[in-house]
Order: structure tokens, then C-alpha cells, then sequence
């Protein structure tokens, strides 16, 4: 158990809806990290919040966004959903947010179906 | 750019053989390095990671790799599989410097036979 929860673990919804993934880093961890994986563009990065704040974006589709709240959970929003959203998509933690060494401990996933 | 190469979609090995996971990278400032594993639905847990210093790196559960400048690898070795062992293992990079942005390889599956 890395300390990272996700909720709900699974989510099955229709194409064109909007669905709230949330993430609740380790305690002490102040960045909150989100990344998606599928079967034809593996695990990528999307975005990092670091105490509230966007720290670096990735390949995150305009149609998603984030956001990170002042007790440090996160919330990663998907809208317009498509079939190619359909994804694992995972949420990682860190004590910090600016040193490329520190550690991220990722929590178990939410699987999204898009259907 | 950074990108990651791993050698081998699948590997297949016996209880008690050597383990070796390939690993490239393309980068060009020798980037800082790390492994993790994914066990079957849970997320992905550190094994291992390179930064500065000695480039033989020992991990978790008797995991080590070696960072090869010349060669721009870092593979992943074990010396005697365990059948717990059997999971799928990501390779992934980090530049140097501003924010940890991991860039993962499209990882390896790792079969182990009794």
C-alpha cells in the first residue's frame, strides 16, 4: 500500500459525458502527479500540481482539466468523453515538487470505460 | 527529446534463472533513471533509480541495475527469479533539471515458469 488513494476504482459512462476522478496523496506529499494508461499510448504524463499550484503540464487534452484543493487532494475532470478516453488512469504522489529525484508513489488507479 | 526504448515486450524465464530487462534511453543529457514494477491491478511501485554517484544501483526485492553511459542503457537485472517476481516492469526517465516529469517506456512483461 503506497499511501495514494484513488476513488471510484472503476467508472463505466457514455461517450460525450463528463466524469471527476479524485486522488489523495500520502500524507506530508504536497505534489500530486496524474497519468494515463492505455494500450496504444502506454503511460503518459498529463499534469502535476505542487501545494495548489500547476506545476508542469503534459500531453493533458484541452477537454481534461485538474485541480488541487487546499487540503492537498486532487480532482483530474474528464469531459466530452470518447472511446479513446477509455484508460487506466493513475494518480502518483511526492514529498516535493521541483526536485527530479524525488520519489513518486502512485495509488492503485481508476479505471475508465468510455462506452 | 527524451524517450525510452525497451527491448522485448515479453520475457519469459524459469524459477531460479537470471532476470535481464533491457532498458535505452535517448537523450541528450544523460537523464536521471528509474524502474518500476506493476503488479497485476495495482499501480506502479519504485524498484529502483539512478541519480548521481555509483552506477551500480540496488533496489528492492534483489533488483540492481547498471547505468552505461557509453552505451545509454540501464538494464534491469536479477540473479535468481522467484515466481512473485512475475509482473510488468516500466523503465523511465527524468531530465536533469526543473520538475520531475517521467517519461516511461511501453514496458515488459515478465513470465516466470516453474
Amino acid at each position: 500500500d503506497s499511501g495514494v488513494t484513488q476513488t471510484p476504482k472503476h467508472l463505466i459512462t457514455a461517450t460525450g459525458q463528463r466524469v471527476t476522478l479524485r486522488c489523495s496523496p500520502r500524507s506530508g506529499d504536497l505534489s500530486v502527479y496524474w497519468y494515463q494508461q492505455s494500450l496504444d499510448q502506454g503511460l503518459q504524463f498529463l499534469i502535476q500540481y505542487y501545494n495548489g499550484e500547476e506545476r508542469a503540464k503534459g500531453n493533458i487534452l484541452e477537454r481534461f482539466s485538474a485541480q488541487q484543493f487546499p487540503d492537498l487532494h486532487s480532482e483530474l475532470n474528464l469531459s466530452s468523453l470518447e472511446l479513446g478516453d477509455s484508460a487506466l488512469y493513475f494518480c502518483a504522489s511526492s514529498v516535493g515538487g521541483t526536485a527530479p529525484t524525488d520519489t513518486q508513489y502512485f495509488g492503485p488507479g481508476t479505471r475508465l470505460t468510455v462506452l | 527529446a527524451q524517450s525510452v526504448t525497451q527491448l522485448g515486450s515479453h520475457v519469459s524465464v524459469s524459477e531460479g534463472a537470471l532476470v535481464l530487462l533491457r532498458c535505452n534511453y535517448s537523450s541528450s543529457v544523460p537523464p536521471y533513471l528509474f524502474w518500476y514494477v506493476q503488479y497485476p491491478n495495482q499501480g506502479l511501485q519504485l524498484l529502483l533509480k539512478y541519480t548521481t554517484g555509483a552506477t551500480l544501483v540496488k533496489g528492492i526485492n534483489g533488483f540492481e541495475a547498471e547505468f552505461k553511459k557509453s552505451e545509454t542503457s540501464f538494464h534491469l537485472t536479477k540473479p535468481s527469479a522467484h515466481m512473485s517476481d512475475a509482473a510488468e516492469y516500466f523503465c523511465a526517465v527524468s531530465l536533469r533539471t526543473g520538475f520531475q516529469k517521467l517519461v516511461f517506456g511501453t514496458g515488459t512483461r515478465l513470465l516466470v515458469s516453474p
